[in-house]
């Protein structure tokens, strides 16, 4: 069965370093998208792709970056972690039906920077 | 802009009473409207879809109904069970694009 699986499922890390989360989706999907999840805040978009070579900033950006070099994977980078990106951070792909596209979630990855 | 704003929470109900989360949005054009589950542990996944005004999405007993004149989409059910207990999101999508607006969620307990 075609899944999106995100590693690790928890990670803790220390403030100023470069922290890599994995999505990896085998649903041929072309749409990808980074969301992390905060209470009192529901979902985020921080990064999202609509195919390879393509990327573009969501609503909460500035400290992450993406890239996409194939269709599957979209891992998602901490440049220099800090403190206020401690969250749980899901990764989803969506069918190609503009308006209409359901979202696959990853099982999310809990990341604590101390 | 766009948004979508949900019910706070946490709502807390014994079994087999009945639920309504409400949800309403703002946006421009004719947006598909979602409500999206999330049990503990796990991501979202698609509880019920609308996508145009007046159709009715139902699933596992939810249902919600796109009101265009209320801009509203209010999740129902009849009779909760305490596996039902999870954190419900409404959400958004504008016609043409890929991406979603989410509420801010409300989680949902059910005592047995």
């Amino acid at each position: 069965d075609a899944e999106i699986t995100q590693s690790p499922r928890h990670k803790i890390t220390e403030t100023g370093r470069q922290v890599t989360l994995a999505c990896h989706q085998t649903w041929n999907h072309n749409n990808m998208f980074w969301y992390r999840q905060d209470l009192g805040h529901g979902l985020r978009l921080i990064h999202y792709s609509y195919g390879v070579q393509d990327t573009n900033k969501g609503e909460v950006s500035d400290g992450y970056s993406v890239s996409r070099s194939n269709t599957e994977d979209l891992p998602l980078t901490l440049e220099s972690a800090a403190s206020s990106q401690t969250s749980v951070y899901f990764c989803a792909s969506s069918e190609d039906v503009p308006g209409l596209g359901k979202l696959f979630f990853g099982s999310g990855t809990q990341l604590s920077v101390l | 802009g766009n948004s979508v704003t949900q019910m706070e929470g946490p709502v807390t109900l014994s079994e087999e009473a009945f639920l309504t989360i409400n949800c309403t949005y703002t946006a421009t054009g004719y947006p598909s409207l979602f409500w999206y589950v999330q049990y503990p542990g796990e991501g979202l996944q698609l509880l019920l879809k609308a996508t145009k005004a007046d159709d009715k999405g139902s699933n596992k007993g939810f249902e919600a109904t796109y009101r265009k004149e209320t801009t509203s989409f209010h999740l129902e059910k009849g009779s909760v069970q305490v596996s039902d207990s999870a954190v419900y999101f409404c959400a958004l999508q504008t016609s043409g694009t890929y991406k979603y607006i989410f509420g801010t969620g409300t989680r949902l307990k059910v005592l047995a």
